[in-house]
């Protein structure tokens, strides 16, 4: 079964600093990869997906992410944060024959002006 | 388009009560899953609904239990509530086959 591991449970920025959140994972199978992102109160947004091609992907708000087969990693990362990044933030991960998300701990970012 | 949306928002209920928590999936959808988040912990997988049938289940005890209707509508019903059944309640719809899952705004359930 896919297990999805975050690095980091909190993660302080400056503004327009950049940032990296880390996600491994742990699979023998075709493995699809997600980052979501959940405000307050609220439920989960899709940042970007990794499915096959391309290891750079790019997704919303000047987000990206790298799928790393040899590190089995998938990490999160934007050159520059806005106060309202602030948010909680997770990796999941599927085997591409499976039918449930395995979801990391999350990861929690705080970006203070 | 219309997205996910799950009712109620929020619900308090008494230890032993039962609840149902309602989801309309994604116009297109026929697929939907249910997640419990605890506070401070990442989504946990439920089960799933295709075609009014369940689909798979994850670690969670028989008084979990869930409905799909033919408009692909679903229902997550919870019998004997415990104290630890405190969370938010993700419902996420997909097509079958699809590679992503749409997420709503999730039910926030307290068990006093």
């Amino acid at each position: 079964a896919q297990s999805v591991t975050q690095l980091d449970s909190q993660v302080p920025v400056f503004e327009e600093a950049p940032v990296e959140l880390r996600c491994n994972y742990s699979s023998s199978v075709s493995v699809y990869l997600f980052w979501y992102v959940q405000y307050p109160n609220q439920g989960l947004q899709l940042l970007l997906k990794y499915l096959s091609g391309s290891t750079l992907v790019k997704g919303i708000n000047g987000f990206e992410a790298e799928f790393n087969k040899s590190q089995t990693s998938f990490h999160l990362r934007k050159p520059s944060v806005h106060i309202s990044d602030t948010a909680e933030y997770f990796c999941a991960g599927r085997g591409s024959n499976d039918y449930k998300l395995s979801f990391g701990a999350g990861t929690t970012v705080t970006v203070r002006a | 388009e219309t997205g996910v949306t799950q009712s109620p928002t929020h619900l308090i209920k008494t230890r032993g009560q039962q609840v149902t928590l309602r989801c309309s999936s994604q116009s297109g959808h026929n697929t939907v899953s249910w997640y419990q988040q605890a506070l401070g912990q990442g989504p946990q997988f439920i089960f799933q609904y295709y075609r009014e049938e369940e689909n798979g289940r994850g670690n969670f005890p028989p008084r979990f239990s869930g409905l799909q209707f033919p408009n692909y509508s679903s229902e997550l019903n919870v019998n004997a509530l415990e104290l630890d059944d405190s969370a938010l309640y993700l419902c996420a719809s997909s097509s079958q086959g699809g590679s992503e899952a749409f997420f709503g705004q999730g039910t926030r359930l307290t068990v006093v």
